[in-house]
């Protein structure tokens, strides 16, 4: 148990589908990321929140969507995706947007059919 | 962006063993951290280090950040199956607002 908790582990959807992921972290922290990782591949950072303000967006195409409603909360709206998007979605959480030691959740599992 | 050179790849070792691995920069970094990735899980934080020359143990691990700060080391000893899975190194360059860079992860195997 880490604090930082994801729903759904594993999600199968199809190219013209929407789905969300969530995350929650119980850790009293003020920063959340979303990042992507694919077989074979350093981790990827999609975006950062602080104080439910987004920070930082790196390049991540639109189909991807954040939201950050709370600092406990964050959620990554997803629609028309392509295959190549299925990977490991983590989301973590830190004391400070600069980031300098963050927490992990369990991930989730991402397939695009 | 930053570079973090992570090594070895992958290793293969018997039960019992030591293992070393470890990560350079060719900037200077404020923080090192080392992460344990079972498969299907997140990283799991393991050891932090926060100054130079910094050595910290968390039972069977121990890891070090690099008097030049440049450098991270991570040992296992008497190493046992569960410490199979990917472990990475990440790192917060010097550079004021630099975001935490990660290490292409070293594949352990640890044979029974």
């Amino acid at each position: 148990e880490t604090g930082v908790t994801q729903t759904p582990r594993h999600l199968v959807m199809g190219m013209t589908n929407k789905k969300s992921l969530k995350c929650e972290q119980h850790l009293g922290h003020n920063a959340m990321y979303w990042y992507k990782q694919s077989a074979k591949k350093p981790l990827e950072l999609m975006f950062v929140y602080s104080l439910e303000e987004r920070v930082e967006n790196n390049s991540v195409p639109s189909r991807f969507s954040p939201e950050c409603p709370n600092s406990s909360h964050l959620f990554l709206h997803l629609h028309t995706l392509q295959p190549e998007d299925s990977a490991l979605y983590l989301c973590a959480s830190s004391t400070g947007y600069s980031g300098n030691t963050i927490y992990f959740g369990e991930g989730s599992w991402l397939t695009v059919v | 962006g930053q570079q973090l050179n992570q090594s070895p790849q992958s290793m293969f070792i018997q039960e019992g063993e030591d293992v070393s691995m470890n990560c350079t920069s060719s900037s200077i970094f404020n923080t090192w951290l080392w992460y344990k990735q079972d498969p299907g899980e997140g990283p799991v934080l393991l050891i932090a280090l926060y100054k130079a020359g910094e050595l910290t143990s968390n039972g069977r691990l121990t890891a070090q950040f690099g008097i030049t700060r440049k450098d991270s080391f991570l040992n296992i000893s008497a190493s046992i199956p569960s410490d199979v899975g990917i472990y990475f190194c990440a790192g917060q360059p010097e550079t004021s607002g630099s975001r935490l860079t990660f290490g292409e992860g070293t594949q352990l195997t640890v044979n029974p």
